[in-house]
């Protein structure tokens, strides 16, 4: 257990749906990366949050939004929804912004759209 | 941006030690070397991470030559379990630090 808590673990949903993906980050843990996860994309980065704050945007559609909460907590939305969208979406959270601390993921949310 | 490039799988025997090379060209001189686990349908799991020389936990040993172009992720004696994806991450920044992911070695291990 990596104590990164994703909720919902599986979720289906129609095309041109919205849905919310929900990461509780470890205790103390002020950074919470959102990744997305295809069988022909691999890991993509998509955004990166420090403290409430967004640090960071990757390969992040216009489609999708994240915020993170005052209690740390974050979530990921994603709108009018394509079947390409179906993946797995992973947070993860670590303690810092430098790069010799270790990001422990969650159990990631599989997203399905048909 | 540093760059990663690895194999994209290996095939290995129960109880054979599996050395899986990176290399990461224009890391750049603060940068650590972190690799990571993934077994099919769960996140990323910390494996090691090193700055040069040799880093040995519980699990692994990691080699990083005097130039750090490149690093060996070292698994002894695997098991069926090893059976995973591995990744050597070499950070992106964009104001902060990024684990950033390529494509990953898949590690076959069979009986």
């Amino acid at each position: 257990d990596s104590g990164v808590t994703q909720t919902p673990k599986h979720l289906i949903t129609a095309t041109g749906q919205r849905v919310t993906l929900r990461c509780s980050p470890r205790s103390g843990d002020l950074s919470v990366y959102w990744y997305q996860q295809s069988l022909d994309q691999g890991l993509q980065f998509l955004i990166h949050y420090y403290n409430g704050e967004e640090r960071a945007k990757g390969n992040i559609l216009e489609r999708f939004s994240a915020q993170q909460f005052p209690d740390l907590h974050s979530e990921l939305n994603l709108s009018s929804l394509e079947l390409g969208d179906s993946a797995l979406y992973f947070c993860a959270s670590s303690v810092a912004l430098t790069g010799d601390t270790e990001a422990f993921f969650g159990q990631g949310t599989r997203l399905t759209v048909v | 941006l540093a760059k990663t490039t690895q194999p994209i799988s290996m095939d290995s025997y129960e109880g054979q030690e599996v050395n899986i090379t990176c290399s990461h060209n224009n890391i750049a001189t603060n940068d650590y070397i972190t690799w990571y686990q993934q077994f099919p349908s769960q996140g990323p799991r910390f494996i090691i991470q090193g700055y040069k020389t040799k880093v040995t936990n519980e699990v692994a040993s990691l080699f990083i030559p005097a130039d750090r172009k490149s690093s060996t992720l070292s698994l002894p004696r695997v098991s069926l379990s090893d059976t995973a994806v591995y990744y050597c991450l070499a950070p992106i920044r964009r104001g902060s630090y990024i684990p950033t992911f390529g494509r990953g070695t898949s590690l076959i291990v069979h009986p």
